[in-house]
């Protein structure tokens, strides 16, 4: 099975900071990589798919990036809504699986 | 607009058995893979199963192979899993998913999931 993991696994950052979160897998997917957002209470939404694709009707400040082990979401200047759990999920192969997830809140 | 809808959780005693559905409407049914993922309380994301648009093909996460079988019915446009010889740590939020056109193995519409509590 490929191992996803995440890093940090929080942080907290400002209003208009930009923030970077790593995801890396135990072997190569290429752009299999997936970007979820879930927010408090609520299901999760997909936000970028094949690593770097944005997803229709997510706002332009998220992005994607990496091949291969290595993964990064970057939201470019946090904004309050934003406040969340981010995970990645490799969609290589089954079984599927998902990172431990990130929680980002404002300072 | 894609809606999916899940019904069937509640609270079941550890070895009880549970039928989850999914509701789906606003995209052509059999033409998308399904699944199912969820979370435990206060916990991440676990995916639990997927099926194949035609129903021909199914994949289980080892934790819940030869307990759980993932089923469709075109008809309807419904989605269920049968949840066999339940345990502690199946209780969680079964969340029903999309699969995209992309392989079917990422998800790109979620409901807003139904608790499944196995206690005594």
């Amino acid at each position: 099975d490929i191992q996803m993991t995440q890093s940090p696994s929080s942080v907290s950052a400002s209003v208009g900071d930009r923030v970077t979160i790593t995801c890396r897998a135990s072997q190569g997917i290429s752009s299999w990589l997936v970007w979820y957002q879930q927010k408090p209470g609520k299901a999760p939404t997909l936000l970028i798919y094949a690593a770097s694709s944005l997803q229709s009707g997510v706002p332009s400040r998220f992005s994607g990036s990496g091949s291969g082990t290595d993964f990064t979401l970057t939201i470019t200047s946090l904004q309050p809504e934003d406040c969340a759990t981010y995970f990645c999920q490799q969609s290589n192969s089954f079984p599927l699986t998902f990172g431990p997830g990130t929680k980002v809140d404002i300072k | 607009e894609v809606q999916v809808l899940e019904s069937g959780g509640g609270l079941v005693q550890p070895g009880g058995s549970l039928r989850l559905s999914c509701a789906a409407s606003g995209f052509t049914f059999n033409s998308y893979a399904m699944g199912w993922v969820r979370q435990a309380p206060g916990k991440g994301l676990e995916w639990v199963s997927t099926i194949s648009g035609s129903g021909d093909d199914t994949f289980y996460a080892d934790s819940v192979k030869g307990r759980f079988t993932i089923s469709r019915d075109t008809s309807k446009n419904t989605l269920s899993v049968q949840m066999n010889s339940l345990r502690g740590e199946d209780t969680a939020i079964y969340y029903c998913a999309k699969g995209s056109r992309r392989a079917g193995r990422d998800f790109d519409y979620w409901g807003q999931g139904t608790l499944v509590t196995v206690s005594s």
